[in-house]
């Protein structure tokens, strides 16, 4: 009954390095997604991958990449870390029909100093 | 464009009093919306939704949601307050776009319960 899990929970980074979350899960789901949570902005979509192969941007991409590296693994990438980075980053994921919910990990904490 | 608005950015309600939170949508479609809690550390989790049918729907807690569409409005609601029901509460949308769905949250309503 693992779901969705991500990795690591916490992490603090310097100004520049670089740094990749990782997130999979274990129910067969076709969409993944990468989103950040800041106070009172919610909760804003990085970058999504509705299938294996396909990667789109959302309302934040910035500074972020991503790679679907199969069907289960969906992981974020910061190149060059920056303080506007600092956030919780969650990963969710969801079968492709429209009505069905999203299934969310535990979060990362990052800390950008 | 903004797909989902959480009017309050908190309320507090005592505990057994009712509680209704706000959400307002702009889609152009047939919505599909969503309601998430998420407590202090944790992620999120669905409490109900809405696709189609039966406009008042019922989901997880005692909590239930009416759509109306000539409101642009799924608001949630429940009788009778929990002390354990204080967290921030989510709206949301499923947006098609592109090749798939996109799940767009309004910015959350935290909820604070006083004894």
């Amino acid at each position: 009954n693992a779901g969705v899990t991500q990795t690591p929970k916490f992490q603090v980074l310097k100004t520049g390095q670089s740094m990749t979350l990782q997130c999979a899960q274990d129910m067969n789901h076709n969409s993944m997604y990468w989103y950040r949570q800041d106070p009172g902005m919610g909760l804003r979509l990085i970058y999504y991958s509705a299938s294996e192969g396909t990667t789109d941007k959302g309302e934040v991409p910035n500074g972020y990449n991503v790679s679907r590296l199969n069907k289960r693994e969906f992981s974020l990438r910061l190149e060059s870390a920056a303080p506007s980075q600092t956030s919780v980053y969650f990963c969710a994921s969801r079968l492709m029909a429209g009505d069905t919910e999203a299934f969310f990990g535990q979060g990362t904490r990052l800390t950008v100093v | 464009a903004q797909s989902v608005t959480q009017p309050d950015i908190h309320i507090t309600v005592s505990e057994g009093a009712s509680l209704e939170l706000r959400c307002n949508y702009s889609y152009g479609a047939t919505p599909y919306l969503f309601w998430y809690v998420q407590s202090p550390g944790q992620g999120l989790q669905l409490l109900l939704k809405y696709f189609s049918g039966d406009t008042l729907v019922q989901g997880i807690k005692g909590f239930e949601a009416e759509f109306k569409r000539s409101q642009s409005s799924f608001n949630l609601r429940k009788p009778s307050v929990h002390w354990s029901d204080a967290a921030e509460y989510f709206c949301a949308v499923n947006r098609l776009e592109g090749g798939g769905f996109k799940t767009i949250f309004g910015a959350g309503t935290r909820l604070f319960v006083k004894a």
